[in-house]
């Protein structure tokens, strides 16, 4: 079935850093979506991406769509503690079924 | 304004007892879905529901495993004669209407079988 391969797995950061990640699938999706989960709570979405070559920015997130449609980045500037959390990459396999990579685990260290 | 209320937060079951885990979507949301977690892992789908109905169950063991969304009343995911392999987190997530992309989560049970 359809795989969201996300990298890396894990970062380590200064405060202040800009932090970059992605996701890759093989095959197309026609919606991407960022999720973050802090520790024992569920996800939060992000960003919502739905068309080919899309930049979509929140606050200090930008997230693109890529134009192959089998990738997606996201980016945070200048990161701060509260930044700290998993970062997971989904997109809808059918319309039940939403996937999720296995996450960017993000620490920052202030 | 309550977001997706799920409990308990932990419960902790022996091999063989049974598990129920409730859930009660935001106010509005007639559609249910259930997430599964293991450490290190991503969420992987296991039911969606809609009130009285079961749309997708396609994620979700055939065997032990069961979802209900009644008229009334919150989602409730059985697990019957837990094992040690069930241990995870189990989310619920929510949404008014069929387009999922939207889905607000609650924070979820983590199950511990020992």
């Amino acid at each position: 079935g359809q795989q969201l391969n996300q990298s890396p797995q894990s970062m380590f950061i200064q405060e202040g850093e800009d932090v970059s990640m992605n996701c890759t699938s093989s095959s197309i999706f026609n919606t991407w979506l960022w999720y973050k989960q802090d520790p024992g709570e569920g996800p939060v979405l992000l960003i919502a991406l739905y068309k080919a070559g899309e930049l979509t920015s929140n606050g200090r997130l930008t997230a693109q769509f890529g134009i192959t449609r089998k990738d997606s980045f996201l980016n945070i500037s200048a990161s701060i503690p509260s930044d700290v959390g998993i970062y997971f990459c989904a997109g809808p396999y059918n319309n039940n079924d939403m996937r999720f990579g296995a996450g960017t685990r993000l620490t920052v260290k202030p | 304004n309550a977001g997706v209320m799920q409990n308990p937060r932990h419960l902790v079951r022996r091999r063989g007892q049974e598990a129920r885990l409730r859930c009660s979507p935001m106010k509005g949301h007639s559609h249910v879905y259930w997430y599964r977690q293991l450490p290190e892992e991503g969420l992987k789908f296991m039911v969606y529901l809609q009130k009285e109905n079961i749309i997708d169950e396609s994620g979700m063991p055939k065997e032990r495993f069961s979802a209900e969304f009644p008229k009334e009343g919150p989602s409730i995911l059985r697990i019957q004669q837990v094992v040690r392999g069930d241990s995870a987190a189990y989310f619920c997530a929510s949404t008014n209407n069929r387009n999922n992309e939207k889905l607000f989560f609650g924070s979820g049970t983590q199950l511990s079988v020992l």
